[in-house]
């Protein structure tokens, strides 16, 4: 079955740090690949996407992705984090393009000032 | 534009309880598709409705049952209310269900089962 894997639960880092969270997916063919973010209590906001094309994409609040087919990976960056990002980070994986998505666990990123 | 919204916001009923939940989906949009978010967890698809027609579902019991209106809002029904439905329920609308596209979501019901 299609899994979306992101090994951190929760991450810290100083406001004005760079940030990278991770995301394996497992699925056999070519995925079409999401970073959502989510405040507390609220739904989710599209960071970016990766349907094909150019695998560094990028997104909204500075962020970007790369797709790297060899580790069946997406891992979400940002060069330097604001306190506004704290927040809750989601990947997901479109399985066979249908929008039906499957979600990581979820990284919940704190910021110290 | 509006977007993505839903009702209530809050919702909190007894086991073995009935409950609807309401999504009008984003202008333009004719698809819809329900997802539970379980407390500390990643949402879960349950299904899809695509021109009013369920399009895809997910692993969850016949209890979850859905509708599609003509003008693409949606309703989500629990039947039978279990302590682990708790959770926060999203609906996500997006144009033309069954090919890759973006999902915008709603802001969410948040269920509690007593």
């Amino acid at each position: 079955a299609q899994s979306v894997t992101q090994p951190d639960i929760h991450i810290t880092v100083s406001e004005g740090a760079s940030l990278e969270l991770r995301c394996n997916y497992s699925y056999g063919a070519t995925p079409y690949l999401f970073w959502y973010v989510q405040s507390p209590g609220q739904g989710l906001q599209l960071l970016l996407k990766y349907f094909s094309g150019d695998t560094l994409v990028q997104g909204i609040k500075g962020f970007e992705a790369e797709f790297k087919r060899s580790q069946s990976s997406f891992n979400l960056r940002k060069p330097s984090v604001h306190w506004s990002d704290a927040a809750e980070y989601f990947c997901a994986v479109d399985v066979q393009g249908a929008q039906k998505l499957v979600f990581g666990q979820g990284t919940r990123l704190t910021i110290n000032p | 534009e509006t977007g993505v919204t839903q009702s209530p916001t809050h919702l909190i009923k007894t086991r073995g309880q009935q409950v609807t939940l309401r999504c009008s989906s984003q202008s333009g949009h004719n698809t819809v598709s329900w997802y539970q978010q379980a407390l500390g967890q990643g949402p879960q698809f349950i299904f899809q409705y695509y021109r009013e027609e369920e399009n895809g579902r997910g692993n969850f019991p016949p209890r979850f049952s859905g509708l599609q209106f003509p003008n693409y809002s949606s309703e989500l029904n629990v039947n039978a209310l279990e302590l682990d439905d708790s959770a926060l329920y999203l609906c996500a609308s997006s144009f033309d269900g069954g090919r890759a596209d973006t999902q915008y979501f709603g802001p969410g019901t948040r269920l509690t089962v007593l």
